[in-house]
């Protein structure tokens, strides 16, 4: 299975980027990239996935790395609602069986 | 759109009792999916149906777990008997893949449940 290291926290001044990392080095030519938030106990939200070229879409930015190993999300004012734990999630061998990490916890100040 | 929802939100039960949590994915999503976390822990994935069918149960922790789903729409996850380490909180999501080859999922808000 692909399986994905994020920092474990981070901290981000309020209306400045985000940029949020993610190695993904044991990730398969035809594996997708998704990103995931969860705030406070609620259900996780999806924000964005790739598969190789960089994608964008109202709520953020993704980055990924000419060989695949690594991706970044990029939310590029961040909002003190953007506070939350986030995911990258690499769908191993297209099982539609989401692997979880730990995620990276987000602290966006004010 | 209505979301996939997720009933009850909360419940609480004693040591072997049973519980049912229901799931209603968002419609015309084929492929629908729980996972959970219990304390402490990461979200785990529990099985995956496409339809009615089982496409993956591997999750499933024991035979203490049934989950069905009639008729392709909602789906019901039943803990029976209920035990102490069963508490976490319960995640359903839905998708629909098609012809693409990629699978967003879309969460539920989850049912929270607490075995005394």
């Amino acid at each position: 299975d692909a399986k994905t290291t994020q920092p474990t926290s981070m901290d981000c001044a309020e209306g400045r980027a985000a940029n949020l990392p993610c190695n993904h080095s044991t990730i398969s030519g035809n594996e997708y990239v998704y990103w995931y938030r969860q705030i406070h106990s609620q259900g996780p939200q999806y924000i964005i996935h790739g598969l190789k070229n960089n994608e964008t879409n109202e709520m953020a930015s993704l980055i990924i790395t000419e060989d695949r190993k690594s991706s970044t999300l990029i939310l590029p004012h961040a909002t003190l609602r953007d506070t939350a734990v986030y995911y990258c999630i690499v769908d191993p061998g297209g099982t539609y069986k989401y692997i979880f990490g730990t995620g990276t916890r987000l602290k966006v100040l004010a | 759109e209505a979301g996939v929802t997720q009933f009850p939100s909360h419940s609480v039960i004693e040591k072997g009792q049973t519980v049912t949590l229901r799931c209603d994915p968002i419609s015309g999503h084929d492929n629908l999916y729980w996972y959970r976390r219990v304390m402490g822990k990461e979200i785990k994935f529990l099985l995956h149906f496409v339809k009615e069918s089982k496409q993956d149960e591997s999750g499933m922790p024991n035979n203490r777990f049934l989950a069905e789903r009639t008729g392709g729409t909602y789906s019901t996850l039943k803990v029976q008997p209920a035990e102490l380490e069963d508490s976490g909180v319960y995640f359903c999501a839905s998708s629909q893949v098609g012809g693409r080859k990629y699978n967003e999922q879309f969460f539920g808000p989850g049912t929270r449940l607490t075995v005394l």
